[in-house]
């Protein structure tokens, strides 16, 4: 079946630190690939997305490289600050003509001062 | 634009107990979902629709109804509450051929 996989939480980062969140995700066909945020109460925000294999999708220092021989779509900052501090969550989407999306199980991110 | 708009936002209720989540969306958006997000399990999906008048089952879809008989509304109901359905609800939307969905507050059930 399709469906993706985080790494482990939380993570725990100084401000200023390198990040890399590890998302991997089993498809059939060729899916769209997203990572959403989510705030403290709030709902879940589109981040940054790719729709392709070695599209590279930013936004807000965040990057992550649609990776299709390795199924992997890996979120990285090089400079994380506290205001970062968030649930991320990796997702696909088989076809844009459904609304649905697959998401992972989500990795919170606590930045330090 | 209020954007996905999501009421209430707390609720309580009884084991067997019945109730209906309220989402609107004021972008025209032909798509609207609702996932329900529980600890180490992301959000998962519950139902969808694809436009007023059609909805269809997503990966947890029992113990809830749905139907859209609009385009700005998708209401979630509860049949007859489970402390098993204690979670956070998201409603969200998205347009026709377009990626970004657009996800509303929350509603934070519990069921005693």
């Amino acid at each position: 079946g399709n469906s993706v996989t985080q790494m482990e939480g939380p993570v725990t980062l100084s401000e200023e630190a390198f990040l890399t969140i590890n998302c991997t995700y089993t498809a059939t066909g060729y899916p769209s690939l997203f990572w959403y945020v989510q705030y403290p109460g709030e709902g879940l925000q589109l981040l940054l997305k790719a729709t392709k294999a070695d599209d590279k999708g930013s936004n807000k220092g965040f990057e992550a490289t649609y990776r299709k021989e390795t199924t992997s779509f890996h979120l990285e900052k090089g400079s994380v600050q506290v205001s970062d501090s968030a649930v991320y969550f990796c997702a696909l989407s088989l076809s844009s003509n459904t609304g649905k999306l697959i998401f992972g199980q989500g990795t919170t991110l606590q930045v330090k001062p | 634009n209020a954007g996905v708009t999501q009421t209430p936002k707390f609720q309580v209720l009884k084991t067997g107990q019945s109730m209906t989540l309220q989402c609107a969306q004021d972008m025209n958006h032909e798509y609207m979902s609702w996932y329900r997000q529980d600890p180490g399990m992301g959000l998962r999906l519950i139902h969808y629709s694809v436009g007023a008048g059609i909805t269809d089952q997503g990966e947890v879809p029992n113990g809830y109804n749905v139907s859209r008989s609009t385009t700005e509304d998708f209401p979630l109901r509860l049949l007859s509450a489970a402390p098993s359905q204690t979670s956070v609800y998201f409603c969200a939307s998205s347009g026709r051929g377009a990626y970004e969905q657009y996800f509303g507050p929350g509603t934070r059930l519990t069921v005693t």
